[in-house]
């Protein structure tokens, strides 16, 4: 298997943009999460979801930011209009184990600049 | 809700010489406690974890142990290597929550 996938790697934007993160799970991983990496606040979760559905929205920063799982492989996180200061890098992570009680199998990341 | 604090935040030790980072956390529901790895322009890689039932777990050069009475837990690294520079980060987790520490920047030097 080829890991978790995400897409872009890099993106730069202007301010007040869309812009649409992607992931692709490990196959037969039915666990999602979303975190954004900042030197100021270190990785914080943003979203979390078993088996297609959302489970823990509660660190997603305000309406700006949405994140949908179409199917069991892929999930999109959205953020409308962007804002500099969303400038960070954004992971997913995958797991076979509900929840955050297992090993987290992360993607290499896509790192945002809002300009 | 569960607060994790991690320390120091950057650690430089000698090529050979032992590491180690410490970790507390607030939330004593708190029951699974995994340790990662994150290299440069990668996502973080676990490298070892350890669940509330057991105090101590050890894979080769490194260890983690666990208080829960106190709320804290440990990573420690023998005979450190130039591989083992990275950034590490604890996380404590219960359920479908899970925090992580701030991450501490280990360098090791020739």
């Amino acid at each position: 298997d080829a890991g978790v996938i995400q897409s872009p790697r890099h993106e730069v934007t202007e301010m007040g943009q869309e812009v649409t993160l992607r992931c692709k799970l490990i196959s037969g991983h039915n666990s999602l999460f979303w975190y954004r990496q900042t030197m100021m606040r270190g990785l914080e979760l943003l979203i979390y979801f078993n088996n297609n559905v959302p489970i823990d929205d509660s660190g997603m920063p305000e309406d700006r930011f949405s994140a949908k799982m179409p199917n069991a492989s892929f999930s999109t996180l959205k953020i409308q209009p962007s804002e500099p200061r969303d400038s960070a890098v954004y992971f997913c992570a995958s797991s076979p184990i509900a929840g955050g009680l297992g090993e987290q199998f992360f993607g290499p990341g896509t790192r945002l600049t809002v300009l | 809700g569960e607060n994790v604090e991690q320390h120091p935040s950057t650690l430089s030790v000698q090529e050979g010489d032992s590491a180690v980072i410490k970790c507390t956390y607030s939330d004593s529901a708190s029951n699974y406690f995994p340790w990662y790895k994150q290299e440069l322009g990668k996502g973080p890689q676990l490298i070892i974890d350890i669940r509330s039932n057991v105090g101590e777990k050890k894979d080769q050069r490194i260890a983690v142990t666990l208080n829960k009475t106190a709320k804290h837990f440990s990573l420690h690294i023998t005979e450190t290597q130039p591989e083992d520079s990275a950034v590490y980060f604890c996380a404590a987790s219960r359920d479908d929550k899970i925090i992580f520490g701030k991450g501490t920047r280990l360098h090791i030097l020739p």
